[in-house]
């Protein structure tokens, strides 16, 4: 079936440290891709997402490249701020047959960033 | 304003009751979910509908049910064969394929 693999945290770095949490996931076809955070006491909201092999999403310096052949959506950030603490979840949407499409979450990345 | 609406922000019942959770769009979109949230578990997925009338299993479905009558509304019921049903529930919609979906804020069950 489709799952997802999120690195495991808690992460914690010091300002303007480089800044990476894998995900890969398994699916049949071509799923979208997308990074979500959760900052402290607020909901869910879009980081960036990607729609096709290849692709790279990107917002608020994060990036991140839909690599087809590893199955891979892996975030980065070249220089952390104290803000960016969160946590973070990588969800691919895949189908489940049809025309029906199933947005699953990983564990979520615990990310603290010390001045 | 557009949004996702869930109601009540906390709910308490007690062991061996149905409880219904609510959860109402007026973004005009497709596809409505529901999840739950627990410490160190993510979001694990319950239901999730792409049209009216037709809705299919996440990857916890058991205890839970659910109904697509309207476009715009999506509750979930707990049900008492829900072994462990106190958690954070989050419902979120969108469009669909390749479209970002939105989140609730949340309904935190407490069944005592």
């Amino acid at each position: 079936g489709n799952s997802v693999t999120q690195m495991e945290g808690p992460v914690t770095l010091s300002e303007e440290a480089f800044l990476t949490i894998n995900c890969t996931y398994t699916a049949t076809g071509y799923p979208s891709l997308f990074w979500y955070v959760q900052y402290p006491g607020e909901g869910l909201q879009l980081l960036l997402k990607a729609t096709k092999a290849d692709d790279k999403g990107s917002n608020k310096g994060f990036e991140a490249t839909y690599r087809k052949e590893t199955t891979s959506f892996h975030l980065e950030k070249g220089s952390v701020q104290v803000s960016d603490s969160a946590v973070y979840f990588c969800a691919p949407m895949t189908t489940s047959g049809g025309s029906n499409y199933k947005l699953t979450f990983g564990k979520g990345t615990l990310l603290t960033v010390n001045p | 304003d557009g949004g996702i609406t869930q109601s009540p922000k906390y709910l308490f019942r007690k062991e061996g009751q149905n409880v219904t959770l609510s959860c109402e769009q007026n973004l005009n979109h497709d596809a409505m979910y529901w999840y739950r949230q627990d410490p160190g578990q993510g979001l694990r997925l319950i239901y999730y509908s792409q049209i009216v009338n037709d809705f299919q299993k996440g990857d916890i479905a058991e205890g839970y049910s659910v109904s697509r009558e309207k476009k715009e509304s999506f509750p979930l019921t707990v049900t008492s064969a829900q072994k462990n049903p106190t958690a954070f529930y989050l419902c979120a919609s969108g469009r669909g394929q390749g479209f970002e979906a939105f989140f609730g804020q949340g309904t935190r069950l407490t069944v005592v």
